[in-house]
């Protein structure tokens, strides 16, 4: 049982390069986020889904978009990359986010220059 | 809007002495209160749950009680390892429509040999 599993670890991009952040979960949740956390932000949600076919906005959604073609998987693409999109970028899926909270994945550091 | 405000770090102990981290929270409704765990360079870790008033989480010697009365979620342990050196999240999700994790900023805790 993998958990949820984020690729890649690290990523360094230039100004106005896209590129996409995956996720997958073995565990059959129906409800995924993206969160980037940064130093004295704690964490920010970014866009969340709750099953396959249906996502919205978080509190942070500009810049990125995403897409649940499966259960399994959640990408998240930056369309443009921008020096403010530095930060540490963690998925986390859930069966029920009220009584068992989210399972994160280890993270993807991404800096951009 | 839902928020939660845990104390600010950081914090530095001695091997086993007790530890507090203070959390206190606004929400509508009964949310569901959680403690994360976040070691250096990793994601975060579910350490403990409460989802009525007056539950305990527990979980490798760390409890926290649910008081509603004083809508908070202290974090305590009786005795310290230098391996719970990490990074607190206190957080809730209160339900609904609501599919948001609400973080506090985190308390780096570094316990001393």
């Amino acid at each position: 049982n993998a958990g949820v599993t984020q690729t890649p670890k690290f990523q360094v991009l230039k100004t106005g390069q896209s590129m996409t952040l995956q996720c997958a979960q073995d565990m059959n949740h129906e409800y995924m986020s993206w969160y980037r956390q940064d130093p004295g932000m704690g964490l920010r949600l970014i866009h969340y889904s709750v099953g396959a076919g249906i996502t919205d906005q978080g509190e942070v959604p500009n810049g990125y978009n995403v897409s649940r073609s499966t259960t399994e998987d959640f990408p998240l693409r930056l369309l443009s990359a921008a020096p403010s999109q530095t930060s540490v970028y963690f998925c986390a899926s859930s069966y029920s986010r009220t009584v068992n909270g989210y399972t994160f994945g280890s993270g993807t550091r991404l800096t951009v220059v | 809007g839902d928020s939660v405000t845990q104390m600010e770090g950081p914090v530095t102990l001695s091997e086993e002495a007790f530890l507090t981290i203070n959390c206190t929270y606004t929400a509508t409704g009964y949310p569901s209160l959680f403690w994360y765990v976040q070691y250096p360079g990793e994601g975060l870790q579910l350490l403990l749950k409460a989802t009525k008033a007056d539950d305990k989480g527990s979980n490798k010697g760390f409890e926290a009680t649910y008081r509603k009365e004083t809508t908070s979620f202290h974090l305590e342990k009786g005795s310290v390892q230098v391996s719970d050196s990490a990074v607190y999240f206190c957080a809730l999700n209160s339900g609904g429509s609501n599919y948001k994790l609400t973080f506090g900023k985190g308390t780096l805790l570094t316990v001393n040999p």
